[in-house]
């Protein structure tokens, strides 16, 4: 079956440093990786799309800059913040699909807690 | 942009009795409409994916679609404590893989 794996699932660093997440898929190929967070208290928001081979999107309020991601093949990506505050707490879900309209498979989460 | 709205915010049902949650969103174009759940501290478990107007049944939940009325609802049968959880009404958007959520409903089911 196809499984999304995400490590670690729960992180914690000081204000200011910075932590690097990844999401593995297992059992298909992850064409296209979409990462979202979920703030305290907040919904899931889109964060950005990344489709191997091509740009990545970022949302509004998303930049490259704070959320540099990679994504180097069909099973693996990775996602970096940098110098992370205490807004940048929540969870962080990614979720993988092969190319069209296949079904998307989301991963357990990484838990960020900013001290 | 596409705004899914979900209500109530809150919902205490006993064990045994129907849970129905509710989900508005401003565009009706979308093909697809899901309802996912979220248990405490954990990640998302999707429960039904439905992509035409009518009724989608997937065991004990079952939604319920109304593009006319931009309006998709999920029904769980004979909810168990194990069920009590935060839903999530998502419609996916104009981008592949792009999935718009609702705030949540947490379902409480009591024994």
């Amino acid at each position: 079956g196809a499984l999304v794996y995400q490590y670690p699932r729960r992180t914690i660093c000081k204000s200011g440093t910075s932590m690097r997440m990844e999401c593995q898929a297992v059992g298909f190929q992850a064409t296209s990786v979409a990462w979202y967070r979920q703030s305290p208290q907040k919904t899931f928001e889109l964060i950005a799309l990344s489709t191997v081979n091509s740009a990545i999107k970022y949302e509004q309020n998303f930049t490259q800059e704070k959320f540099p991601i990679s994504h180097p093949n069909l099973s693996f990506s990775s996602m970096t913040v940098l110098n992370a505050y205490l807004e940048d707490r929540g969870l962080y879900l990614c979720g993988a699909r092969t190319g069209g309209y296949a079904e998307q498979f989301f991963g357990p989460g990484t838990r960020l807690t900013v001290l | 942009q596409q705004k899914v709205q979900q209500s109530p915010e809150s919902l205490t049902v006993s064990e045994g009795a129907m849970a129905s949650l509710n989900c508005t969103f401003s565009d009706g174009t979308s093909d697809n409409f899901r309802w996912y759940r979220q248990h405490s501290g954990k990640g998302l478990e999707m429960l039904v994916s439905i992509f035409s107007d009518g009724e989608k049944e997937e065991g004990r939940f079952t939604a319920h679609l109304n593009r006319a009325s931009l309006h998709v609802s999920l029904h769980i049968r004979e909810p168990q404590p194990s069920d009590s959880a935060v839903y999530l009404c998502a419609v996916r958007g104009s981008a592949l893989g792009r999935l718009h959520f609702g705030a949540g409903t947490q379902l409480i089911v009591i024994p």
